[in-house]
């Protein structure tokens, strides 16, 4: 059974590109999330989304930040005009649909972004 | 809202040593609450998780915690660490089945 599947692992950007990272959930899963963690520190919530919606976009910055997940195909976190504040490890996280599952999250090997 | 503290960054133990990582949680509903373990760069994986069964959960690797509602916390031990315990640790909260909050993590260095 394939885990959450990350891509690319490694992102590497110059200030003003933009970044696109991918999440495929596992198999049976319908809620995705998306968390951050800076160099030294936890991980921090950004957005929360079900197949063709967001159900909790608190944490995503108001600005170039955005996630989908569409009917067909992976989860997509886009950064637009990169910054060197976004370095980070960007999480992709699963679980099964609410009832069927107890909050635990499956987390993908996460991607590195580095912002030159 | 719910939150977590984990009090102390850093741990250091010598192989053999008692485990001891410190987790607070903060929850206007009763929560459920998990431990997560991080190698370097690797993702999380789940050790052990609460959800309102037995208060003291067992999981992978030796490690148990005991939620204590009384003092809202949620430590993790383990009896004896062993060099391959050395890892980054991290308490969450869930609510209502929805998204997890983390605490900042506790590195765990394990000396021989």
């Amino acid at each position: 059974n394939a885990g959450v599947m990350q891509n690319p692992r490694h992102l590497v950007r110059r200030r003003g590109q933009e970044a696109r990272l991918r999440c495929s959930p596992m198999k049976g899963h319908s809620h995705v999330y998306w968390y951050r963690q800076l160099p030294e520190e936890g991980l921090k919530f950004m957005v929360y989304l079900q197949k063709e919606n967001i159900i909790d976009e608190s944490g995503m910055p108001k600005e170039r930040f955005s996630a989908e997940f569409p009917k067909e195909g992976p989860s997509i976190l886009r950064i637009q005009q990169v910054v060197r504040g976004d370095s980070a490890a960007y999480f992709c996280a699963s679980s099964p649909s609410l009832g069927a599952g107890t909050g635990e999250l499956f987390f993908g090997e996460g991607s590195r972004l580095t912002v030159l | 809202a719910q939150s977590v503290t984990q009090l102390g960054s850093h741990v250091s133990v010598s192989e053999g040593a008692l485990v001891l990582l410190r987790c607070n949680y903060s929850s206007s509903v009763p929560p459920y609450l998990f431990w997560y373990v991080q190698y370097p760069n690797q993702g999380l994986q789940l050790l052990l998780k609460y959800t309102s069964a037995a208060t003291l959960v067992k999981g992978i690797n030796g490690f148990e915690a005991e939620f204590k509602k009384s003092e809202t916390s949620f430590h993790l031990t383990k009896p004896s660490a062993h060099m391959s315990d050395a890892a980054e640790y991290f308490c969450a909260v869930t609510v209502n089945a929805g998204k997890s909050t983390f605490g900042d993590g506790t590195t765990l260095t394990v000396k021989p």
